[in-house]
């Protein structure tokens, strides 16, 4: 299997959590990341994860890995409206200098 | 701090026409990839290139051919544009073998054939 599955809209208030939920198909997958677009502009990575981890804190970002059912989840904690933006999940196979991606989650801040 | 370049923001072109797509950077990598980004579509991978003059088919690489004539350098070339490919194209660059260093992007060329 080869998809990424993402999302496409989120909305929260600000000040509250995003929870930006990812699902992939490749068990061979060794890296797992997350990538932030702002308009007008390409992505950035905002943090990555690494398949034998569960968990992964960042300041206000939190991943989590659910490997056995392929889910990966970015929480956002205390939303602001810089936080507006495309969030990509992205997966790399083992042995594979390619990331596939998924379709984006445009999450939108309500003030 | 690492740069990616893309020589144009946006392009529009006639149908039929070749459009090249340049991309430049600074960091001496060896990966260099060309995504397309389409909304509901996600980013999806049309050439890799490992090595200058080495090249890859990616998900989508019909209609597209690549060039890379020197390690900066990744060309994107539409040989007779359609308006199909209408798109932001996206260039990209990593460090070969490295699993924990990014892709690091450029910001983009929207392209709009008509």
């Amino acid at each position: 299997g080869e998809d990424v599955e993402q999302s496409l809209f989120l909305s929260v208030r600000e000040g509250d959590s995003s929870v930006i939920n990812c699902t992939y198909t490749d068990s061979s997958s060794t890296y797992l990341y997350w990538y932030k677009q702002e308009p007008g502009a390409g992505l950035q990575l905002l943090t990555y994860i690494f398949s034998n981890m569960d968990m992964k804190q960042d300041q206000r970002l939190t991943v989590l890995l659910n490997k056995k059912d392929k889910h990966l989840s970015l929480r956002i904690a205390d939303t602001q409206t810089g936080d507006s933006a495309i969030y990509f999940c992205a997966e790399r196979r083992r042995g594979n200098e390619k990331l596939t991606f998924g379709t984006g989650t445009r999450l939108t801040i309500i003030p | 701090d690492v740069k990616v370049t893309q020589s144009s923001r946006y392009l529009v072109k006639r149908t039929g026409e070749k459009v090249f797509l340049e991309c430049v950077q600074d960091m001496d990598h060896e990966n260099m990839f060309w995504y397309r980004q389409d909304p509901g579509l996600g980013l999806r991978l049309i050439y890799f290139s490992y090595d200058v003059k080495m090249k890859e088919k990616g998900d989508i690489p019909e209609g597209y051919s690549v060039s890379r004539e020197k390690k900066e350098r990744f060309s994107l070339i539409l040989e007779s544009a359609s308006t199909n490919q209408t798109s932001m194209y996206l260039c990209a660059s990593s460090l070969r073998g490295s699993w924990n260093s990014p892709l690091h992007f450029g910001n983009g060329t929207r392209l709009t054939v008509t």
